[in-house]
């Protein structure tokens, strides 16, 4: 079985540009949650999307938004992007909502933004 | 404030001999806790998780201990492999937060061979 891919690995951006993050889950899985890892604030949860709506989301700006299709692959959006906004971006599928099914990870997409 | 504390920020151990991770939490309504492990240029892979109806969970190498009195669970790993070496992230939810999980800010492990 496929793992979770993130697309693309890496990515750099200019402050103030937008950027458009793509995961695609393990086939059957209908959850993909979204987390930005940083080494100052560490894993930090930014949202949880389950059949095409966002059932949960953590403490992030508005400016941090997502979808996810039909076929549960998901997509997150930064828009105006800022220094800060340089992280290792990861999500997760899992075949439930929510943290106590177990979740699988992809390898994260690197953003970084000059 | 930061809700999940992994106060070792590094740890080394010799290969064979037993690991202990340890993780403290401040809040009263967690009630599932999961450890986590990463290697470099990888996504973080589930180890084993507790509820907080138990105090002890095993999976072969893999034991988690849950201190509620204490807020405090901590991670043995007997015994240590050099293919353990990784970093190590504990992490906290709570039912009423819709399950919003929380991460420690991880415990990098080195295990001597």
């Amino acid at each position: 079985k496929a793992g979770v891919t993130q697309t693309p690995r890496y990515l750099i951006k200019t402050r103030g540009q937008q950027v458009t993050l793509s995961c695609s889950p393990i086939s059957g899985h209908r959850s993909v949650s979204w987390y930005q890892q940083t080494p100052g604030q560490g894993l930090q949860f930014l949202f949880e999307y389950f059949s095409e709506t966002q059932r949960n989301k953590g403490n992030f700006p508005g400016r941090f938004s997502g979808r996810q299709f039909s076929n549960s692959r998901s997509e997150m959006n930064v828009s105006t992007l800022e220094l800060g906004d340089s992280a290792l971006y990861l999500c997760a599928s899992s075949l439930g909502l929510g943290i106590r099914y177990e979740q699988y990870f992809g390898p994260g997409t690197r953003l970084t933004v000059t | 404030d930061q809700q999940v504390k992994q106060n070792s920020p590094s740890l080394s151990v010799q290969e064979g001999r037993i690991s202990i991770l340890n993780c403290d939490y401040t809040n009263s309504m967690f009630d599932y806790f999961l450890w986590y492990k990463k290697y470099p240029a990888e996504g973080p892979t589930f180890l084993i998780s507790i509820s907080s109806i138990k105090d002890k969970n095993e999976d072969g190498r893999f034991t988690v201990f849950l201190n509620k009195s204490a807020k405090h669970l901590s991670l043995h790993i007997v015994p240590s492999q050099p293919g353990d070496s990784a970093v190590y992230f504990c992490a906290a939810s709570d039912k009423t937060s819709y399950d919003k999980v929380i991460f420690g800010p991880g415990t990098s492990l080195s295990v001597i061979p």
